[in-house]
């Protein structure tokens, strides 16, 4: 079984800062992908970043990067600069690469982060 | 990239009537297509899983009867709430697999249903 842990139910940050939003995960699959995913109030599901488990070096993706410290089996997204855009609901996410037939995401409580001005 | 077009985005209805939800992969085949519920506030919780041209798995406590899902080609599924009620207002969304290690999964931009 998956677990993903997100203990931050809700993060204030200051506009052009940095804000760290955590996430632990467990899984006894030796394979697995982590996903952060964005959720504004629309309800769409915006994909972020992506970080396999046999990647050796963080996922970067523009201003979003995860960092990922697999001994702690943790997946912590880092947004820098932060733009008042970015207030959402943030998921962070796993599926095992195991099993072809069935990948589906499994996905953590949530933190909703609002920027302030 | 590759989209998920799902529809319809809300829809009201009666208690004790169906409902179709839609869910279509518009640029790709989609071989495993997957269901989830979310409450207000809540997180995206797996309801089924469906293959193309087979049965859906469904997740424990998912009723498969009261939730119909049917996966009947490689860019299709629906789903169907059947005689619903109240309790059954939700947000659903699906997403969209290759069945290829792509990383990303492809979400559809949800359907809200309100159950009067």
């Amino acid at each position: 079984a998956q677990k993903i842990t997100q203990t931050q139910p809700g993060m204030f940050v200051q506009e052009k800062e940095a804000v760290t939003l955590d996430c632990t995960y467990d899984t006894s699959d030796p394979s697995y992908g982590l996903f952060w995913y964005k959720q504004p109030s629309s309800g769409e599901m915006i994909f972020l970043i992506y970080q396999g488990s046999y990647d050796q070096q963080n996922a970067t993706e523009g201003r979003y990067s995860l960092n990922f410290q697999k001994a702690r089996k943790s997946a912590n997204l880092v947004i820098s600069a932060s733009q008042l855009g970015d207030s959402a609901m943030y998921f962070c996410a796993m599926r095992s690469l195991m099993d072809t037939g069935r990948r589906a995401l499994t996905f953590g409580s949530g933190t909703r982060l609002q920027v302030q001005p | 990239g590759a989209v998920v077009s799902q529809h319809p985005s809300w829809v009201i209805c009666k208690s004790g009537t169906s409902v179709k939800i839609e869910c279509r992969s518009l640029d790709f085949q989609a071989t495993t297509m997957f269901w989830y519920r979310q409450f207000p506030k809540q997180s995206l919780m797996l309801m089924a899983t469906s293959n193309e041209g087979s049965k859906a798995t469904y997740e424990q406590g998912v009723e498969k009867d009261k939730f119909l899902i049917n996966h009947a080609s490689l860019t299709l599924s629906t789903l169907t709430v059947t005689s619903a009620h109240p309790e059954d207002s939700s947000f659903y969304i699906c997403s969209a697999s290759t069945g290829f290690d792509t990383g990303e999964l492809f979400f559809g931009e949800g359907s809200r249903l309100t159950v009067l």
